[in-house]
């Protein structure tokens, strides 16, 4: 079974600066997803980004990015120029690869916290 | 597109009673997947479904959960004889082809 960590249960960081988010994940699998979701307090889950493992670039959209490190099997989430409206429970989440769906295996979250 | 909705937002129960919640996918996806979700933790995977077929089920889902999706739209999830440990948020993904899953806002069960 396929198991996601996330180590750090609350960051902080101020506005315009960057922050950077951990996750390990442990599977045997070649072929998978990965993705960053965001949760607003009350609010409900968003995509931040994802990537396909067997892509060796690293997924990029906007001021979000990630490092991914298929063989350390790490998949850290980079934050830049953040802003208040990132404060939220950022979520790490493997997707198995099945016939033609996935179904998603979730860290226990980030609670991001940001600061003016 | 209006983004998956899920009804009610909210339902508190008394224990034993039966409860049932509704998710409406975005209209285009065939795929359809329910999660439940603890305080603090992440959600963990209940049950998937490709149109109306209900193609993979977790061992969470005990023999009082039954999920269904029977014209492969709508789907609805009712737990059974809830008990206290069934309060969670459940959320609902619907998703096209390709792996990536928009989730509704969730269904939060309050059971006394």
């Amino acid at each position: 079974a396929q198991t996601v960590t996330q180590s750090q249960p609350e960051m902080s960081v101020q506005e315009a600066e960057t922050v950077t988010l951990s996750c390990t994940y442990d599977t045997s699998e070649s072929d998978y997803y990965l993705f960053w979701y965001k949760q607003p307090p009350s609010r409900q889950m968003i995509l931040v980004i994802r990537q396909e493992a067997y892509k060796q670039q690293n997924a990029t959209e906007n001021r979000f990015s990630v490092n991914f490190q298929k063989a350390a099997k790490s998949f850290s989430l980079k934050i830049s120029d953040s802003q208040l409206g990132d404060a939220a429970m950022y979520f790490c989440a493997y997707g198995r690869q099945m016939a033609g769906y996935s179904t998603l295996t979730f860290g226990k979250g980030t609670m991001l916290l940001v600061s003016p | 597109d209006t983004g998956v909705s899920q009804n009610p937002r909210h339902k508190i129960t008394k224990r034993g009673q039966n409860v049932t919640f509704r998710c409406d996918p975005i209209s285009e996806h065939n795929r359809l997947y329910w999660y439940r979700q603890t305080l603090g933790q992440g959600p963990e995977f209940l049950t998937y479904f490709q149109n109306e077929a209900q193609l993979e089920k977790s061992r969470l889902l005990s023999d009082r959960f039954s999920a269904e999706r029977p014209k492969g739209s709508f789907s609805t999830l009712e737990i059974q004889r809830t008990e206290q440990g069934d309060s969670a948020m459940y959320l609902c993904a619907s998703s096209q082809e390709g792996n990536t899953q928009y989730f509704g806002p969730g269904t939060r069960l309050t059971v006394l």
